[in-house]
């Protein structure tokens, strides 16, 4: 168990619709990541966060959002779905984001997109 | 922009021993790691490198050379649980993790 709580596990919902992810970092890391795995294209780089701050940004679409709030959770924000965005998405977590640090990942989203 | 290539696939025997290359082009260097990734469950960490040479942990060992843009994961000593898929990460500077497509490693009995 890594420390780091994802929910849901599983979630499958129509195109069009918005949905949230939620992700709970181990407890005293400060910075959140968020990325989205699918077969082809491996572990995408989504956002990272920072003590509540946006710190560095990847291939994420506008129809994505995401924030960390002031208890250091994290919320990914998915809307008008397509059936491309069916992936596994991951958040992980480390104290700082400084150079040396791991990460810890969470067991993940499973989102279906029908 | 940021590239990290690592083979599709390898298979290897049980009791062996498998090397996972990885060579990589990114905007600056702060450090490469390798995740191990079972199949629908999440990475974990297996290594660390910054300076070149080698970092040896057990049965698996990561090497790094940063002139050449080159690494690789060492695995000795093969078990069946070894199967899964071995991740490539490098970070470019102080903040985000770029992830290689991973190589999925197939161990046989």
């Amino acid at each position: 168990d890594s420390g780091v709580t994802q929910t849901p596990k599983h979630l499958i919902t129509a195109t069009g619709q918005r949905v949230t992810l939620r992700c709970s970092p181990r407890s005293g890391d400060l910075s959140v990541y968020w990325y989205q795995q699918s077969l082809d294209q491996g572990l995408q780089f989504l956002i990272q966060y920072y003590n509540g701050e946006e710190r560095a940004k990847g291939n994420i679409l506008e129809r994505f959002s995401a924030q960390q709030f002031p208890d250091l959770h994290s919320e990914l924000n998915l809307s008008s779905l397509e059936l491309g965005d069916s992936a596994l998405y991951f958040c992980a977590s480390s104290v700082d984001g400084g150079s040396n640090e791991k990460l810890f990942f969470g067991s993940g989203t499973q989102l279906s997109v029908l | 922009g940021q590239n990290i290539d690592q083979p599709t696939e390898m298979t290897a025997t049980e009791g062996a021993i498998v090397q996972i290359n990885c060579t990589y082009q990114t905007s600056g260097f702060n450090g490469l790691f390798w995740y191990q990734q079972h199949a629908g469950e999440a990475p974990t960490f297996l290594s660390y490198n910054v300076l070149d040479g080698l970092e040896e942990k057990g049965r698996f060992s990561s090497f790094l050379s940063r002139s050449k843009g080159y690494s690789y994961l060492l695995l000795k000593e093969l078990q069946m649980k070894d199967s899964a898929s071995y991740l490539c990460a490098v970070r470019p500077r102080g903040d985000k993790i770029i992830f290689g497509k991973g190589t999925r490693l197939h161990i046989l009995p």
